[in-house]
């Protein structure tokens, strides 16, 4: 059964860049069927597509964060990592890791998710 | 700020049927497939509903997507006490280059 494990800092400095990285088990991160992605959850708030990755490294971002995201893989790990520079306050938020199919014809969605990690940015 | 649009609250009884509707545009509900996630109280978010209708293994057939035009729905029928949670809808945006949307997200109360 596939599972992902968000892991970094959990406290990140004003100005700073938060770094955090999933860790993928139970299944390959270079199968050639999925993307892998990373969504936000400020707390008591919605949620927020922050951007996807292929295991070849292509990437795309949310519009909204782009200039500030670096989206990366490590398919020797089994792993993939999310940079997000310049931070602020309104970057505290639930980080989550999750698989992202892509299914032409039928759209994309997000299965499983990880548990999480909270990411405080704060002085 | 989210695009697609979810009334904040919705409530039942166990037993009754309740609906949640997602309201969206053109560009996102009206071009491409809608998905539903369901959230428990302290947990990540779990795919409820993919593809506008298609349940994932395991997901109990209480549970229905559906959508039309530029708007989509969930119903959970036979509501149960352990449907107690937060759902979003989401769905695919074709502007600003692409991008993946949330719905604003609607907290499901069983009274």
């Amino acid at each position: 059964q596939l599972q992902l494990q968000e892991s970094g800092p959990g406290l990140v400095k004003p100005s700073e860049t938060l770094s955090l990285t999933c860790t993928v088990s139970g299944g390959s991160i270079s199968s050639s069927s999925y993307y892998w992605g990373w969504i936000r959850q400020p707390p008591g708030k919605g949620l927020e597509w922050i951007g996807s990755i292929y295991y070849s490294g292509s990437t795309y971002y949310n519009p909204s964060l782009k200039s500030r995201v670096t989206i990366s893989v490590d398919t020797s790990k089994n792993q993939f990592s999310l940079k997000l520079s310049s931070v602020t306050a309104a970057d505290t938020a639930v980080y989550y890791c999750a698989r992202h199919v892509a299914a032409a014809g039928r759209g994309d969605w997000f299965d499983p998710w990880g548990q999480g990690t909270l990411v405080t940015v704060s002085s | 700020q989210s695009v697609l649009t979810q009334p904040p609250s919705a409530s039942g009884t166990p037993g009754q049927r309740v609906t949640i509707s997602c309201s969206g545009s053109s560009s996102n509900i009206g071009s491409n497939t809608v998905n539903w996630y369901q959230q428990l109280p302290g947990t990540a978010p779990k795919l409820l509903i993919y593809s506008n209708n298609q349940r994932p293994s395991g997901v109990p057939d209480r549970f229905s997507g559906s959508k039309s035009g530029t708007s989509a729905s969930l119903a959970i029928s036979g509501l149960q006490s352990e449907d107690e949670a937060d759902y979003y809808c989401a769905a695919w945006d074709d502007s600003l280059n692409g991008r993946y949307v949330f719905g604003t997200g609607t907290k499901v109360t069983v009274l």
